[in-house]
């Protein structure tokens, strides 16, 4: 079965400052990966997706994700925080053409200070 | 444009008394329907999918049961409630059963169990 594993649950950042979350999944086979996040107060939503092709992913407000196979990660990225950015963040991955759903990690919690 | 409806949005309930969640969803038609349940620190854990009326498929043994009675209806419920049902429980929707697998959340609902 495949897992997904979000090393950091809790990271804090000041503002300008670069972010990076790791997510890692098992899963040997061909798949397709997700960045989720939850702003306070609000439901789920789609940050970026990868399918196939470019392995670096442009999603919004700046987020960006790279999927390395060769490490089994989609690490997301954004090169300066905003104190708008505090959410909870989650990677989720499916196995590609597989009726299986989604599997989640755990979550990261960000928080940018002002 | 498909909109994810869900309520009620908070729910206080007794030891002992059933549940009834509900969901639906606009603008799509067979669309593949979800339940997860979100718990801090643990991600998102599914409960339940369905890829059609009447459909139903649990991924984990619990006390909840869910059932699509129409196409775009998704309801979780349970006879009899208990303290470890308490949580924040979201429908999702997705298009396409062994398509990317992208999926579009509710706004959730709160239960708390006393």
């Amino acid at each position: 079965a495949q897992s997904v594993s979000q090393h950091n649950h809790h990271v804090i950042l000041s503002e300008a400052a670069s972010l990076e979350l790791g997510c890692n999944y098992s899963y040997g086979g061909t798949v397709n990966l997700f960045w989720y996040v939850q702003y306070p107060g609000q439901h789920l939503q789609l940050l970026l997706k990868y399918f196939s092709g470019d392995p670096l992913v442009k999603g919004i407000k700046g987020f960006e994700a790279e999927f390395i196979k060769s490490k089994f990660s989609f690490n997301l990225r954004k090169p300066s925080v905003q104190w708008s950015d505090t959410a909870e963040y989650f990677c989720a991955v499916k196995e590609s053409g597989s009726a299986r759903q989604l599997t989640f990690g755990s979550g990261t919690q960000l928080t940018v200070l002002p | 444009s498909q909109t994810i409806h869900q309520w009620p949005a908070t729910l206080v309930q007794p030891v002992g008394s059933p549940l009834s969640l509900e969901c639906t969803v606009e603008g799509t038609s067979n669309p593949n329907l979800y339940w997860y349940r979100q718990a801090a620190g643990r991600g998102l854990q599914l409960l339940f999918y369905s890829v059609g009326i009447g459909q139903i498929s649990s991924e984990v043994p619990q006390n909840l049961s869910a059932s699509r009675p129409q196409d775009r209806q998704f309801i979780l419920s349970s006879k009899k409630l208990l303290l470890s049902d308490s949580g924040f429980y979201l429908c999702a929707w997705s298009v396409l059963t062994s398509g990317p697998g992208e999926l579009f959340f509710g706004e959730g609902s709160r239960l708390t169990v006393l």
